[in-house]
């Protein structure tokens, strides 16, 4: 069935530092990719979404490329901020699974100052 | 203006009670979903309903029991509350498939 793997946490990172979150999927037919973020004790925020080969999603200083070849969407950013420390998580939507948004297990963030 | 609202937003009770948690969109989506995340994080869907009709049951206990009274509503009952059922639950929407889904602010439930 379609699924999302993505690496495990806690990343704790330094201010500025260059970040990356590894996610590949597995998935029949042509799914569409998201990154989903949730801040402590809040409910999950759509970051970015790519929905097809080669697409370049793009939110709050965030990239992720649909790589097709590699089945991958890793999440990048050049530079972290202590702000940006919640949870991550890589999601996929396919039509075989039109209903529903199939989840990785999620990346804990921490950035010191 | 909150898109997709669920009430309460923290709900402790005691083993063997029934309650409801109510969610409600505002954004005119035909898709209506519960998700559970444990207390590892991890999300699993548990209904889904488009246009009031009952469309995914993930292997849910049946004392879960979905109501989707209108396109807007979808409202979760749970009967004879377990420890286990302890959890985070998660309301969304969406419009149509392979559209990223809304997400409510969800409900912390505790059962003691």
């Amino acid at each position: 069935g379609d699924s999302v793997t993505q690496m495990e946490g806690p990343v704790t990172l330094s201010e500025e530092a260059f970040l990356t979150i590894n996610c590949t999927y597995t998935a029949t037919g042509y799914p569409s990719l998201f990154w989903y973020v949730q801040y402590p004790g809040e409910g999950l925020q759509l970051l970015l979404k790519a929905t097809k080969a080669d697409d370049k999603g793009s939110n709050k200083g965030f990239e992720a490329t649909y790589r097709k070849e590699t089945t991958s969407f890793h999440l990048e950013k050049g530079s972290v901020q202590v702000s940006d420390s919640a949870v991550y998580f890589c999601a996929l939507r396919t039509y075989s699974s039109a209903s529903k948004i199939i989840f990785g297990s999620g990346t804990r963030l921490s950035i010191r100052p | 203006d909150t898109a997709v609202s669920q009430t309460p937003k923290y709900l402790v009770t005691q083993m063997g009670n029934d309650k409801s948690i109510k969610c409600e969109q505002n954004l005119g989506h035909d898709t209506m979903y519960w998700y559970k995340q444990d207390s590892k994080k991890f999300l699993k869907i548990m209904f889904s309903y488009n246009n009031k009709e009952l469309i995914i049951n993930e292997t849910v206990p049946n004392r879960f029991s979905p109501k989707s009274p209108d396109k807007a509503h979808l409202n979760l009952h749970i009967n004879s509350l377990e420890l286990g059922d302890s959890a985070v639950y998660f309301c969304a929407s969406s419009q149509a498939v392979n559209t990223e889904a809304f997400f409510g602010q969800g409900t912390r439930l505790t059962v003691v």
